[in-house]
């Protein structure tokens, strides 16, 4: 079974600065997804990044980027110059492929972003 | 594009009274849709998946009798939570796959608060 930890239950970081949230994966599956989401105070989920795991570039939206090391299975989020729209709670999550997908997303626990000015 | 609603937004119930949540894709047809619980700053967790015409699959300890799940189109599912209680209080966010695009993408709906007085 797969599963995504979030060690990070919450972080802050100054409007501006760069701040960079974890998540660790556990799986035997050799072809997969990895993704980010954003929930602000609204609660609509907002996907932020999106990567595929045979692709050994890392992914990149504008100030949002990620840290993919397959071989440790982890997948850091890292935002630049920081917004207060950016406080939200961020979710990292994992999706099978290929034959074996079903589309079942798994999340980690969430981190709890907090952008200060 | 890709716009998921649901309704209601929020609803307010009497104990033992059914309550039904209905999640629409309103410019794509969805290949399966996918029904998720959240409490407060909590993660979401997968309660049932729903292919268009065929029964919903539920996740473990999931009542399938409590919360009926109807996937009559390509474009509508509904949750029913059948004589509700304080317990089932929880914010119900669903999601659809969009047909033709794999299953790597899910959009979400902006959920639904069930609050069981």
């Amino acid at each position: 079974a797969q599963t995504v930890t979030q060690s990070q239950p919450e972080m802050s970081v100054q409007e501006a600065e760069t701040v960079t949230l974890s998540c660790t994966y556990d799986t035997s599956e050799n072809n997969y997804y990895l993704f980010w989401y954003k929930q602000p105070p609204s609660r609509q989920m907002i996907l932020v990044i999106r990567q595929e795991a045979y692709k050994q570039q890392n992914a990149t939206e504008n100030r949002f980027s990620v840290n993919f090391q397959k071989a440790a299975k982890s997948f850091s989020l890292k935002i630049s110059d920081s917004q207060l729209g950016d406080t939200a709670m961020y979710f990292c999550a994992f999706m099978k492929s290929g034959s074996g997908n079903t589309g079942k997303l798994i999340f980690g626990q969430g981190t709890t972003l907090q952008v200060k000015p | 594009g890709a716009v998921v609603s649901q309704h209601p937004s929020w609803v307010i119930c009497k104990s033992g009274t059914s309550v039904k949540i209905e999640c629409r894709s309103l410019d794509f047809q969805a290949t399966t849709m996918f029904w998720y619980r959240q409490f407060p700053k909590q993660s979401l967790m997968l309660m049932a998946t729903s292919n268009e015409g065929s029964k919903a699959t539920y996740e473990q300890g999931v009542e399938k009798d409590k919360f009926l799940i109807n996937h009559a189109s390509l474009t509508l599912s509904t949750l029913t939570v059948t004589s509700a209680h304080p317990e089932d209080s929880s914010f119900y966010i669903c999601s659809a796959s969009r047909r033709g695009s794999g299953r790597n993408e899910q959009f979400f709906g902006p959920g639904t608060r069930l609050t069981v007085l």
